[in-house]
């Protein structure tokens, strides 16, 4: 039962915006939507989280649907050192409100 | 501010070897979490704790134990090492028990189990 549905990999060019899909059609309302990426040997890293506006930070926005099913995280300018497999999480509703499930994420390739 | 601490970076065991992985944090943080992570798969939660002295499991808690005495550390003991725990083990915290905070991972633990 997966808790978010994301494609497996997207590609991009070198400065050009990216948006990264993002399926969580069973989410509830208190629920926030959490996005990490991880670089290639590295940890996972805070990239932004929501719950039902549109978030901007430094790093990137987030684009929440009005029914909450959906979100879309947007790279406004892509570089190569964006290149990182995304993830988009949500609570694990099975009893606890503070688990984060990560699935197998998108796996972003920039090109040049 | 160092954020997430996790020692060693990397450590190689013979089956049946115990061996402890250590977690720490510097922010405060009340929620902290060991996730691992092997080839093709995405992360999965093995303990958490929301507090000093509060520890509970996560999808995949066997085989693992865990303990808080303090804010700052959140270890994770392997007591009879196998080779199926062979992954790379990242640490997360964050500031509070919800998900209206976001989580900082560290750098991960790279284990080998022969």
């Amino acid at each position: 039962d997966a808790k978010t549905t994301q494609p497996n990999s997207m590609e991009s060019n070198e400065e050009e915006p990216v948006h990264l899909p993002c399926n969580h059609s069973t989410i509830s309302g208190t629920d926030y939507i959490h996005w990490y990426r991880q670089l290639p040997s590295q940890g996972p890293e805070y990239v932004i989280h929501g719950l039902t506006s549109n978030v901007n930070n430094r790093m990137a926005s987030l684009a929440i649907a009005e029914d909450r099913k959906s979100s879309t995280l947007i790279l406004h300018r892509a570089t190569l050192r964006d290149a990182a497999v995304y993830y988009c999480t949500r609570r694990d509703s099975g009893g606890s409100n503070y688990k984060l499930t990560f699935g197998k994420g998108t796996l972003l390739t920039v090109n040049p | 501010n160092a954020g997430v601490t996790q020692t060693p970076k990397f450590q190689v065991l013979k089956t049946g070897q115990s061996m402890t992985l250590q977690c720490a944090q510097d922010m405060n943080h009340e929620y902290m979490s060991w996730y691992r992570q092997d080839p093709g798969m995405g992360l999965r939660l093995i303990h958490y704790s929301v507090g000093a002295g509060i520890t509970d499991q996560g999808e995949v808690p066997n085989g693992y134990n865990v303990s808080r005495s303090t804010t700052e550390d959140f270890p994770l003991r392997l007591l009879s090492a196998a080779p199926s725990q062979t992954s790379v083990y990242f640490c997360a915290s964050s500031l509070q028990a919800s998900t209206s905070y976001g989580y900082t991972f560290g750098s991960g633990t790279r284990l080998t189990v022969v």
